[in-house]
């Protein structure tokens, strides 16, 4: 079954230090991976997503993931953080195929930037 | 372009009562999947239909269903409500043969 794990409940960092938040998926075969934002109180939005095009893929506000298939990875990072990203960060697996749209999500990352 | 609206965003229900919660996919897209977000949690996935049929379904009991309309709008019934059912409901919508997923807001759902 597909897992995916995100790496630290909580990170924190300064206002315009690296962002970077991790994601290991578990499968043989690697499946489309997304990152989204959600906010206090809020639905998610989708921040990027990898669907064997490309490794490195940019998404919104900043943010970009690179794919890693040997570390089965999806690490999320943003070079300079803004107060504005301060939120929790899902990252999700979804296995493709004949039918999209089960995604499998980690426990997710709440991101604290500090002025 | 309006996105994926979900209603209603709030409401408290009594153990044992049932719900219906109700979503309108995004303009142009044909299926729809439901997900239950714990707080603290991830969201896991409940269902999906796609053609007024259930395709997918998550590992939830069948006090947990489901419709599609013929405009795809969906609706998502709970019965038997239990305090373990409070959360988030999140409805998600995209194309069935695409893999780009959009949420809408959410209905919060409390059992008291």
């Amino acid at each position: 079954a597909q897992s995916v794990t995100q790496l630290g409940s909580h990170v924190s960092v300064s206002e315009g230090a690296l962002v970077l938040l991790r994601c290991n998926y578990s499968s043989s075969v690697p499946p489309y991976l997304f990152w989204y934002v959600q906010y206090p109180n809020q639905g998610l939005q989708l921040l990027l997503k990898y669907t064997s095009a490309a490794t490195l893929v940019k998404g919104i506000n900043g943010f970009e993931a690179e794919f890693k298939k040997s570390e089965t990875s999806f690490h999320l990072t943003k070079p300079s953080a803004h107060m504005s990203d301060a939120a929790e960060y899902f990252c999700a697996a979804d296995t493709g195929g004949t039918s999209y749209g089960k995604l499998t999500f980690g426990q997710g990352t709440i991101l604290t930037v500090h002025p | 372009d309006a996105g994926v609206t979900q209603s209603p965003t709030h409401l408290i229900k009594t153990r044992g009562q049932q719900v219906t919660l109700r979503c309108s996919p995004k303009s142009g897209h044909d299926t729809v999947s439901w997900y239950q977000q714990a707080l603290g949690q991830g969201p896991q996935f409940i269902f999906q239909y796609y053609e007024e049929e259930e395709r997918q379904r998550g590992n939830f009991p069948d006090r947990f269903s489901g419709h599609q309309f013929p405009n795809y709008s969906s609706e998502l019934n709970v019965n038997a409500l239990l305090l373990g059912d409070s959360a988030l409901y999140l409805c998600a919508s995209s194309l069935y043969s695409g893999n780009t997923i959009y949420f809408g807001e959410g209905s919060w759902l409390t059992v008291v």
